[in-house]
């Protein structure tokens, strides 16, 4: 069964830092994905990963950037949080574009 | 521009009747449509999917139907039960040259089954 674990459930940091949310997903899949779920606006797409050191803009890159040094490993980065990024944030994985998605519990941020 | 609607933000049924959750979409380039259920603090669970190559896709208690020349996706859950109860995602996906595996969400409905 795929596993894909993040790293923090709950995290709460203040405005001006820098973020690390952590995804690690172990059946070897080459996508790799991180949205932000929001009410009233479902999830959204933030960057995605195709393969190691490769990375796609999604439709809400601004503020954002990620890392991939490792298949099995994708890092989201918030190179400065604000306080509009108050947010759950999903990542998910999967072996190829035709196939569903599978998700990890979430990380619950709090930006102060 | 959402191009994936779910217009409808919550749904209450009782158990052992039918749930129908309504999904719309604008772009004709989608191919591949999926349904998640989310609990609260959880991650989506994969539900159901459906190829625009099919109108029905049917797994269990769960039907998705598709109307193409509508835009218009549908989950059947029959009969619902109170451990359905949670929120349930419409998601599409573009195909051919475009195809980049990137899910497009709708908004999501509440469902609520009670007991």
């Amino acid at each position: 069964d795929v596993k894909v674990t993040q790293s923090s459930r709950y995290l709460v940091k203040r405005t001006g830092e820098k973020v690390f949310l952590e995804c690690v997903q172990d059946m070897d899949h080459e996508n790799m994905f991180w949205y932000r779920q929001d009410p009233g606006l479902g999830l959204r797409l933030i960057y995605f990963s195709y393969d190691v050191k490769m990375k796609e803009k999604g439709d809400i890159p601004e503020g954002y950037s990620v890392s991939r040094e490792k298949k099995e490993r994708f890092s989201l980065i918030l190179e400065s949080a604000s306080t509009n990024q108050t947010s759950m944030y999903l990542c998910a994985s999967t072996a190829d574009s035709n196939q569903p998605q599978h998700f990890g519990d979430g990380t619950r941020l709090s930006i102060l | 521009d959402q191009q994936v609607k779910q217009n409808s933000p919550s749904l209450s049924v009782q158990e052992g009747r039918i749930s129908i959750l309504n999904c719309d979409y604008t772009n004709s380039m989608f191919d591949y449509f999926l349904w998640y259920k989310k609990y609260p603090a959880e991650g989506p669970t994969f539900l159901i999917s459906i190829s625009s190559i099919k109108d029905k896709n049917e797994d269990g208690r769960f039907t998705v139907f598709l109307n193409k020349s509508a835009k218009h996706l549908s989950l059947h859950i029959v009969p619902s039960q109170p451990g359905d109860s949670a929120v349930y995602f419409c998601a599409a996906v573009e195909g051919g040259s475009s195809n980049t595996g990137k899910l497009i969400f709708g908004q999501g409905t509440t469902l609520q089954v009670k007991p």
